[in-house]
């Protein structure tokens, strides 16, 4: 299938080994976030989301994380696998707006 | 269930030509957006759609357009193609009223658009 990957930052984990991706958001007015994954070929998969009122929130193997006074998000992945290979994309959304906005992107390749 | 559907999966089009992209939510959903993906970039929102209005529209130029029917399908349409619209169109469906809420945009696997 086609890469998404082109051009990205990339990020090469060992197998078993924990996964830090980062991204820095562009608006202060917005109030939700939600990290993406896309396999090549295929539209983003919904991860993990969060909200403004909150600063952690942890699900199946992954944690985002947010600070808002730096506009910075970041999404943890336990124990990586090579099925986590992909690009992950961080987006974010405001109040009264029917759009997400989607950063640049990270290539997460898995070494096994 | 079937998730979000688009049609077809890629397309080849001329400078100048016309296309329309196609569009199916997953049952029950109400709502359809539309996004552009460059590759290597993430993507960008065009349009969104919610019970056949527009509620939304992206920095895109008239030469796009879109429109959702009443079972909530949905066609885009980019006319006068330019080589720069070569992109994968994503659709992504909602079940919402209102403003996106939590982990609600659901995307289909893309159309891949080629203008030669």
């Amino acid at each position: 299938g086609e890469s998404v990957g082109l051009h990205l930052p990339t990020l090469s984990v060992q197998e078993g080994d924990n996964s830090i991706i980062n991204c820095a958001y562009s608006n202060s007015a917005s109030d939700y976030f939600i990290w993406y994954k896309q396999e090549s070929g295929k539209g983003p998969q919904f991860i993990i989301d969060i909200r403004s009122n909150m600063d952690k929130r942890q699900g199946q193997r992954v944690t985002v994380l947010l600070n808002k006074t730096v506009k910075h998000l970041s999404l943890q992945i336990a124990a990586t696998q090579p099925g986590d290979s992909a690009v992950y994309f961080c987006a974010e959304n405001w109040a009264g707006s029917y759009q997400l906005t989607f950063g640049k992107g990270t290539k997460l390749s898995v070494i096994p | 269930d079937a998730g979000v559907t688009q049609s077809p999966t890629h397309l080849i089009k001329t400078r100048g030509q016309h296309v329309t992209l196609r569009c199916s939510p997953i049952s029950g959903h109400k709502s359809v957006s539309w996004y552009q993906q460059v590759l290597g970039q993430g993507p960008q929102f065009i349009f969104q759609y919610y019970e056949k209005e527009e509620r939304g529209r992206g920095n895109f130029p008239d030469r796009f357009s879109a429109r959702q029917f009443p079972n909530y399908s949905s066609e885009l349409n980019v006319n006068a193609l330019l080589l720069g619209d070569s992109a994968l169109y994503l659709c992504a469906s909602s079940s919402n009223r209102g403003p996106i809420g939590i982990g609600e945009q659901f995307f289909g696997p893309g159309t891949r658009l080629t203008v030669l």
